[in-house]
């Protein structure tokens, strides 16, 4: 079955350090692999995909993140996090059944130390 | 360009009492619509998803159903909520052509049930 994977809950970083956020994945074709950004009491903005081609793709608010197919992940990093970054990060893996869906990571929660 | 909106933003019903919850889409057809809820601290559930004027595909068996009267509007519903129907809703589009399957999020609407 598919499924999206992101084992850590809480993560805690000082501002201007680096940043990785965790995700692996579940699908047995070639995946479109997203990552999604919600602030509190909003919806959820895009940061970046990932559907073929360069295993590093760029996204919006200088995050990152690295397709890694034999490994089944898909980690979003940044090299210098701002207290803006504080937020809830969803990973997320395009599936394709009846119908195409995305189906989402339970979500990182990132808190920025001043 | 293509914006979702969702209505109404903030909600407190009491057990028991009726459910419905409208997003709309503006600027493209033919859309791909979602329901999904978020509970607090939770990942994101897909509910319902629809390909087209009334087809509906549930996800989950609840007391909610959804309908999709128009091209770019999707409605949910309860006959009778239920205190675990508490939670955020968002609703979502998406077209696989040309923008190869990201979901584009509404800004979501609040529910508490009493």
């Amino acid at each position: 079955a598919q499924s999206v994977t992101q084992p850590d809950i809480h993560i805690t970083v000082s501002e201007g350090a680096s940043l990785e956020l965790r995700c692996n994945y579940s699908y047995g074709a070639t995946p479109y692999l997203f990552w999604y950004v919600q602030s509190p009491g909003q919806g959820l903005q895009l940061l970046l995909k990932y559907f073929s081609g360069d295993t590093l793709v760029q996204g919006i608010k200088g995050f990152e993140a690295e397709f890694k197919r034999s490994q089944s992940s898909f980690n979003l990093r940044k090299p210098s996090v701002h207290w803006s970054d504080a937020a809830e990060y969803f990973c997320a893996v395009g599936v394709l059944d009846s119908s195409y869906k995305l189906i989402f990571g339970s979500g990182t929660r990132l808190l920025v130390r001043p | 360009s293509q914006t979702i909106h969702q209505w109404p933003a903030t909600l407190v019903q009491p057990v028991g009492s009726p459910l419905s919850l409208e997003c709309t889409v503006e600027g493209t057809s033919n859309p791909n619509l979602y329901w999904y809820r978020q509970a607090a601290g939770r990942g994101l559930q897909l509910l319902f998803y629809s390909v087209g004027i009334g087809q509906i595909s549930s996800e989950v068996p609840q007391n909610l159903s959804a309908s999709r009267p128009q091209d770019r509007q999707f409605i949910l519903s309860s006959k009778k909520l239920l205190l675990s129907d508490s939670g955020f809703y968002l609703c979502a589009w998406s077209v696989m052509s040309g923008r190869r399957g990201e979901q584009f999020f509404g800004p979501g609407t609040r529910l508490t049930v009493l």
